[in-house]
Formats: C-alpha cells, structure tokens, sequence
C-alpha cells in the first residue's frame, strides 16, 4: 500500500506563482525524496530531505519535514511553464532502500 | 552522474506472448534494484526488489510467475511479463541503488518502458 498521501491532487497557477504541495506519510522514515515527472516520462530527483533534517532548499525549490506529524511540503517558487508536471512524494522507511510513493500532485502552470 | 537505462522504451504486442525488459547501470554497479508499475493517472507501485545473484524479493498481490525478474549481473536486471494480457498493460520503471548507497542518497531511475498489450 501507498505510504504517502499527497494534496491537492492537482494545482492549476500562472507562472510567477507559488505552488506547495503537502505529503503525509505513516510510518517512520530514514528519509523523504521529492520527485517531478513529466507526462508518460520518467522520474526526475528533485530533492532528498532526511529524517533529522527539517528543511532544505534547491534553487526554486524549498522542501520542508515535520516528523511528529508524518508530514512533509514542497514549495516551488515563481513557477513557470515549464514546472509543469506531476510531482510525487516518496519514503525511504527500510534498510532497502524501497521507496513508498504517494499519490502525487499534478501542476499545470499556465503563460 | 549515475545513469541508468531502461529497454525498450515503448513495447505493443498481442496477448499471450511475454515481454521482457531491461534495465542497466550504466556507470556503477547496482546490487540492489527495484522494479515498479504505474498505471495512467495513478502513482508507482513497488513490484519487487532484485538482489543479484539472489531471488527476487516481491511485494504482496504481485504474481512471482507472471513477473519474472532475473538479476544476473550487478549492471542487469530484467523484467519478464509471460503471458501478457491487456491488464498488464502499464508503464514499467526501475531503479538502481549502488554498493556505496546510504540512506542518504538518491536511487537512480530509468526512462521507463510503457507496455501496451493488445
């Protein structure tokens, strides 16, 4: 089963915009990684934020964890375009590595 | 940095023939990869985790028979759909973790291959 639940299930902006987005997960993490994916392709890494971190920042993008309440957001700032994509959240829970996925956001920035 | 390449990238045959699919790294070897299934729309689905030179190791509701996964050399797994029927229709995407990987690093993913059965 899922481990991560993400809201909303889709965000639509104008470029210039701020777009966050949340994910929730239930169990306790080694770590929580953010991932963008474009339509019908692969995934592309964004970001890895571990468990003993509470916030961390690339470029636009700004990724925040709170771990007493299971919780996580990814903040992209003056959005474009070209941000447009499905966003997934995923835990990193076992000594694996297996990754559980939430059910992603997807963002539509409009010109 | 670290590739990892997936193979074919798109598949469409008819039903009851089986499919396989390759995914490589590339520049590390990678004694642990993952194997996952994402259907239009929805989010992925951890298949199984190869180990090489081991068994796989599936996760609960996946079919060990219809999935094959064979993991012979630490840059090669392979994925193979016997017996493919329009349900298995999906997009299919692995990941490698190198010898090196910790908790606090990435996993590397391929392009995916999306399997259309007819």
């Amino acid at each position: 089963s899922q481990q991560g639940e993400e809201d909303p299930q889709a965000l639509s902006i104008q470029e210039g915009e701020n777009a966050t987005m949340n994910c929730s997960y239930k169990t306790s993490i080694n770590n929580l990684q953010w991932y963008r994916q474009n339509s019908g392709r692969g995934l592309v890494h964004l970001i890895l934020i571990r468990s003993n971190e509470r916030e961390k920042h690339s470029g636009r993008l700004r990724v925040t964890l709170d771990t007493s309440k299971k919780s996580s957001s990814l903040l992209i700032t003056a959005s474009r375009a070209a941000d447009t994509a499905s966003y997934f959240c995923a835990t990193d829970s076992d000594s694996w590595g297996k990754l559980q996925f939430g059910a992603g956001t997807q963002v539509v920035v409009t010109p | 940095g670290a590739v990892v390449s997936q193979h074919p990238s798109w598949v469409i045959c008819k039903s009851g023939t089986s499919v396989k699919i390759e995914c490589r790294s590339l520049d590390f070897q990678a004694t642990t990869m993952f194997w996952y299934r994402q259907f239009p729309k929805q989010s992925l689905m951890l298949m199984a985790t190869s180990n090489e030179g081991s068994k796989a190791t599936y996760e609960q509701g996946v079919e060990k028979d219809k999935f094959l996964i064979n993991h012979a050399s630490l840059t090669l797994s392979t994925l193979t759909v016997t017996s493919a029927h329009p349900e298995d229709s999906s997009f299919y995407i692995c990941s490698a973790r190198p010898p090196s990987w910790s908790s606090r690093q990435p996993q590397h993913f391929g392009d995916g291959t999306r399997l259309s059965i007819l």
